[in-house]
């Protein structure tokens, strides 16, 4: 157990819609990073927060949104939904110095987003 | 394009063989990291190598960082079903806006 949690599990919507999906980091842990896989493109880096403040973007798309909570719980919107967006999003949490960029990351289970 | 090619992206064997999962990149990294992702769950961290030239062993595991920390590569010794799994590596570069980078993974297979 990693100790980051993700929900829901599964979640199966139609085009154009929008979810959100939840992650609680480690305890501790200041960082939270979003990713987005799938069959073809593997493992992509979304965005990453810490503390609150978000601290490094990637590939993430305009109708894509992410915020850290004062809780340090994150919540990751996705809007508009394409059926391209079906894939598997992992939330990951790193230790709490913040200072190492490259820090281990430690993974939750992932929510299984199926547009239809 | 992928900033890390990892090769080969599939490798069934037998139980008892030995394998090499090699991870490239024409890109210096300040460290690499190796994961293992079993379906249905999160990428869990193995190793990371910071040194040029680096090798760290984990029980029959072996990993190297390359000199030049452009590439690096995964021994297994007498694999056994339980190492099935996807490896990934990932890179991290300041270059590359402080970003943690990751392979496209390869799929390994051991049958009994």
């Amino acid at each position: 157990d990693s100790g980051v949690t993700q929900t829901p599990k599964h979640l199966i919507t139609a085009t154009g819609q929008r979810v959100t999906l939840r992650c609680s980091p480690r305890s501790g842990d200041l960082s939270v990073y979003w990713y987005q896989q799938s069959l073809d493109q593997g493992l992509q880096f979304l965005i990453q927060y810490y503390n609150g403040e978000e601290r490094a973007k990637g590939n993430i798309l305009e109708r894509f949104s992410a915020q850290q909570f004062p809780d340090l719980h994150s919540e990751l919107n996705l809007s508009s939904l394409e059926l391209g967006d079906s894939a598997l999003y992992f939330c990951a949490s790193s230790s709490p110095s913040g200072q190492a960029m490259d820090s281990p990351l430690h993974f939750g289970n992932g929510t299984r987003l199926t547009v239809t | 394009t992928q900033l890390l090619e990892q090769s080969p992206q599939f490798l069934s064997i037998q139980e008892g063989e030995n394998l090499t999962v090699y991870c490239n990149s024409s890109s210096v990294f300040s460290s690499l990291q190796w994961y293992r992702q079993e379906p249905g769950e999160g990428p869990v961290l193995l190793v990371t190598v910071v040194t040029g030239g680096e090798v760290k062993k984990l029980k029959r595991l072996t990993f190297q960082f390359g000199d030049a920390r452009k590439d690096s590569s995964l021994h297994i010794t007498a694999a056994q079903p339980g190492d099935t799994g996807l490896y990934l590596c990932a890179g991290f570069s300041y270059n590359q806006g402080g970003k943690l980078i990751f392979g496209q993974g390869t799929e390994l297979s051991v049958k009994p």
